[in-house]
């Protein structure tokens, strides 16, 4: 079965400045998906950028991109120019590739970001 | 337009009674689920639906029913509800189910308070 860890249950950052969301997965799959998800507090959950292992390029979307190590398991969020409505849950995401597995996602602990003044 | 909807947002009862939560989709899609998010915002697969018919039943309790009368909706029904089941309750969906490259979009959520 495949896991997902966030070992930061909270993390702050200045207005304007950079921030790193880390993600690690445990899965014996060659290919599969990685998502990051936004949950504000209005609950809804939102999608904020997603890699498909077989890229070796990191997905980049405006302010936010990731790095995605797949030998290391590694699939951090980076956040530049931060905003305050960046201030979020954020959550790392797996999904299997493989064809005739259903579907599902599975889910990181979250971090709670803060964004400050 | 709202791609994923979920009635009610909020739903208040008391142990023992049984509810439901209804979930729609206008993004044509062809699979649908349900996924449940605990007091400690841990979020878990619950049942997912690909055209009709059941291909994610992860481990809950048989209280609760799932139903999908057509691909548009998926609807959760739970039986006899108990204090351990207040949670925040997210349908979403996607355009496939088995390893397609898709996204899931997520409804609005449900949260249910057991009394």
């Amino acid at each position: 079965a495949q896991t997902v860890t966030q070992s930061q249950p909270e993390m702050s950052v200045q207005e304007a400045e950079t921030v790193t969301l880390s993600c690690t997965y445990d899965t014996s799959e060659s290919d599969y998906y990685l998502f990051w998800y936004k949950q504000p507090p209005s609950r809804q959950m939102i999608l904020v950028i997603r890699q498909e292992a077989y890229k070796q390029q990191n997905a980049t979307e405006n302010r936010f991109s990731v790095n995605f190590q797949k030998a290391a398991k590694s699939f951090s969020l980076k956040i530049s120019d931060s905003q305050l409505g960046d201030a979020a849950m954020y959550f790392c995401a797996y999904r299997s590739a493989i064809t005739g597995t259903a579907s599902k996602l599975t889910f990181g602990t979250g971090t709670r970001l803060q964004v400050t003044l | 337009d709202t791609a994923v909807s979920q009635t009610p947002k909020y739903l208040v009862t008391q142990m023992g009674n049984d509810k439901s939560i209804k979930c729609e989709q206008n993004l044509g899609h062809d699979t649908m689920y349900w996924y449940k998010q605990d007091s400690k915002k841990f979020l878990k697969i619950m049942f997912s639906y690909n055209n009709k018919e059941l291909i994610i039943n992860e481990t809950v309790p048989n209280r609760f029913s799932p139903k999908s009368p057509d691909k548009a909706h998926l609807n959760l029904h739970i039986n006899s509800l108990e204090l351990g089941d207040s949670a925040v309750y997210f349908c979403a969906s996607s355009q496939a189910g088995f390893g397609g490259a898709d996204t899931q979009y997520f409804g609005p959520g449900t949260r249910l308070t057991v009394l």
